[in-house]
């Protein structure tokens, strides 16, 4: 079966320091990954969607990044951590081309100081 | 551009009331809507959508399209329902999904 992980669970990061979060699928092959930030009151906001090794679509202007290293390794980054880059960070993946169900992960608390 | 609108942050009801959480979607063609719902302590995960036509937990929700809403409904609220709930648009040609910023659904005892 699939599973996705995600890790660390919380972390805490004074402002100015780099990141990375990593997500990784096992069970599947070639999905689509994605990173979302989700903020009370603001739902789930796409960040970066995948499609492949070396691809990614960003889907809003910001300090952080993404990369994918393998095919189901997903990394969020940012060199310089901004006070507003606090939040919960989710990825999740999806069979390419079909109706779309998408599997989240258990998600990263991001707290910048 | 598309767009899903949730009015309600937050919604209260009773053990064994009717329940309705309103979506609705700015979309000029055929829409692929979905409802994802994250419990306590749980992930986000998918409750349904609406090519399924299907009733899940007792929850089902149907595509209007003069109305352009994809409401969900239950009709006896049970405790266990309480959660965050998204309504969630599928972009066209991509495997995107748009989220609305969710209703938290309260039952009480």
């Amino acid at each position: 079966s699939q599973t996705i992980h995600q890790w660390p669970a919380t972390l805490v990061q004074p402002v100015g320091s780099p990141l990375s979060l990593e997500c990784t699928v096992e069970g599947t092959s070639n999905p689509n990954l994605y990173w979302y930030r989700q903020a009370a009151g603001r739902g789930l906001q796409l960040l970066f969607y995948s499609v492949g090794i070396g691809q990614i679509s960003s889907e809003v202007p910001q300090n952080l990044s993404a990369s994918r290293p393998q095919d189901r390794q997903f990394i969020l980054s940012s060199k310089k951590l901004l006070l507003s880059d606090s939040g919960f960070y989710l990825c999740a993946w999806s069979v390419q081309r079909s109706h779309n169900e998408q599997f989240f992960g258990p998600g990263t608390r991001l707290t910048v100081l | 551009a598309q767009r899903v609108t949730q009015p309600e942050k937050l919604l209260s009801v009773f053990k064994g009331a009717p329940v309705e959480l309103k979506c609705n979607y700015s979309y000029s063609g055929s829409p692929e809507l979905f409802w994802y719902v994250q419990y306590s302590r749980q992930r986000l995960q998918l409750l349904l959508r609406h090519i399924s036509r299907e009733s899940i937990k007792g929850f089902t929700a149907d595509l209007n399209k003069g109305e352009t809403s994809f409401h969900l409904k239950k009709p006896f609220a049970q405790e266990e329902d309480s959660a965050m709930y998204y309504c969630a648009l599928k972009r066209p040609a991509t495997d995107k999904l748009i989220f609305g910023t969710g209703t938290r659904l309260q039952v009480f005892p």
